[in-house]
């Protein structure tokens, strides 16, 4: 049961131009959204998160917007630098998931020069 | 500052040993914590996360085990290696059910 899913395995986006990252959840309970870099045989390190009172939010290049009808989030580079290139995970929790945080996939970015 | 200190870095271990990866915190008090998974090319799999000492929430059945023997101290262990339990172990920690912030993972080989 994937509760949180990122169903494009991989992005590839020129540099300077903007990458759009996608994820969909599937419990209406969760409320609080993160998004997490990654590069290989490293811990992820923390982008940007989202709270469900809100539907965007912004810190630098990187935004995050919330669709909480479609239960849907996505995460806006702009501009793309070849230095964002990693896997980028989305994960989710609940007020009433007891502290629960549940990852996706994960979508490995590839910015070329 | 808090800090989070995972280890060892790497382990390579033979089917059927015992398995233990110890993950502290420092710089706060009573935080959730965290072990994931992340197997070859996939995404990173929750196994148990603790909300207290002595409180576990295993998310898998599988052959690994958690123990929190105290408030920031977080142990992953397994009697018996398997195969498939190869992979990228990751500790994190989280306080107010906001950020979590992640170590740097123990890659462990069953060979």
């Amino acid at each position: 049961d994937q509760q949180v899913k990122q169903n494009s395995p991989s992005l590839s986006v020129q540099e300077g131009r903007i990458s759009i990252l996608n994820c969909d959840y599937t419990n209406s309970m969760f409320d609080y959204f993160l998004w997490y870099k990654k590069y290989p045989a490293e811990g992820p390190t923390f982008l940007i998160s989202i709270s469900s009172i809100k539907d965007k939010n912004e810190d630098g290049r990187f935004t995050v917007f919330l669709n909480k009808s479609a239960k849907h989030l996505s995460l806006h580079i702009v501009p793309s630098q070849p230095g964002d290139s990693a896997v980028y995970f989305c994960a989710a929790s609940g007020y009433n998931q007891g502290g629960k945080l549940i990852f996706g996939q994960g979508t490995e970015l590839s910015v070329k020069p | 500052s808090q800090t989070i200190h995972q280890w060892p870095a790497t382990l390579v271990q033979p089917v059927g040993s015992p398995l233990s990866l110890e993950c502290t915190v420092e710089g706060t008090s009573n935080p959730n914590l965290y072990w994931y998974r992340q197997a070859a090319g996939r995404g990173l799999q929750l196994l148990f996360y603790s909300v207290g000492i002595g409180q576990i929430s295993s998310e898998v059945p599988q052959n690994l085990s958690a123990s929190r023997p105290q408030d920031r101290q977080f142990i992953l262990s397994s009697k018996k290696l398997l195969l498939s339990d190869s992979g990228f172990y990751l500790c994190a920690w989280r306080f107010l059910g906001l950020v979590a912030f992640f170590g740097q993972g123990t890659r462990l080989t069953v060979v």
